[in-house]
């Protein structure tokens, strides 16, 4: 079965940095893009970011909003996905997911990210 | 960045009834490797969004097949046939095409 799981949300301080971790099981993690979203409450999902599979070097891509302040990578050995997120800001705050493959195939339960002082 | 306008923003239907969602793009969402990564999701309430259609068309696996989906190029629906109370939430279309990867502003379906 496949499941996500993410983890490491929380209450942070405006310019503040936060790391958030997807733990992948079920399936070949390598196999497979994996992607960050997230999700304000109340409002649509924003795509953030993504990152390969083997076959395609494990390179990244990301959305311009947050491209330099967001890092995407991955722990093959481990299956982990992982959210670097620096210079956070109050907009910044929302739902964070995982999910699996350019379809979204498979997203975790999510988990919650408050930028405040 | 692509636009996905959706509509209608809401829709109320009884159980039985067969609805229609509008997803319509700014741009083309037709790849040059002759792909169109148009999805449907659905997100029920306090729940993540799962995937109902992919590529436009294609049903995931164990999604019921009163949902489908069509449409090419910048106008594409979703129809569900014949409502079932599970079905109420949010759905949202969402493009994998063109970079950054949009999402529509989603159609939330309330069951009368």
């Amino acid at each position: 079965e496949v499941k996500l799981l993410e983890s490491g949300g929380g209450l942070v301080q405006p310019g503040g940095s936060m790391r958030l971790s997807c733990a992948a099981s079920g399936f070949t993690f390598t196999d497979f893009y994996m992607y960050w979203i997230r999700q304000p409450a109340g409002k649509a999902p924003e795509w953030l970011g993504f990152i390969r599979n083997k076959a395609n070097g494990y390179t990244t891509e990301y959305n311009p909003s947050v491209k330099g302040r967001f890092t995407i990578s991955r722990d093959n050995t481990q299956n982990m996905l992982y959210l670097q997120m620096n210079t956070l800001r109050a907009e910044d705050t929302a739902t964070y997911y995982c999910a699996r493959s350019r379809y979204f195939d498979y997203w975790g339960q999510g988990v919650m990210v408050t930028v405040s002082s | 960045d692509v636009v996905l306008t959706q509509t209608p923003p809401t829709l109320s239907a009884t159980i039985g009834q067969s609805v229609s969602i509008s997803c319509r793009s700014s741009q083309s969402l037709l790849h040059s490797n002759g792909n169109t990564y148009l999805h449907w999701l659905l997100q029920r309430p306090g729940q993540s969004p799962q995937l109902l259609i992919y590529l436009v068309s294609r049903l995931e696996s164990g999604v019921p097949n009163r949902f489908s989906g069509s449409g090419s190029g910048t106008d594409f629906t979703l129809k569900i046939s014949g409502v079932e109370a599970e079905d109420l939430g949010v759905y949202y279309c969402v493009q994998g095409t063109h970079a950054p990867l949009t999402f529509g502003s989603g159609t939330k379906l309330e069951i009368k």
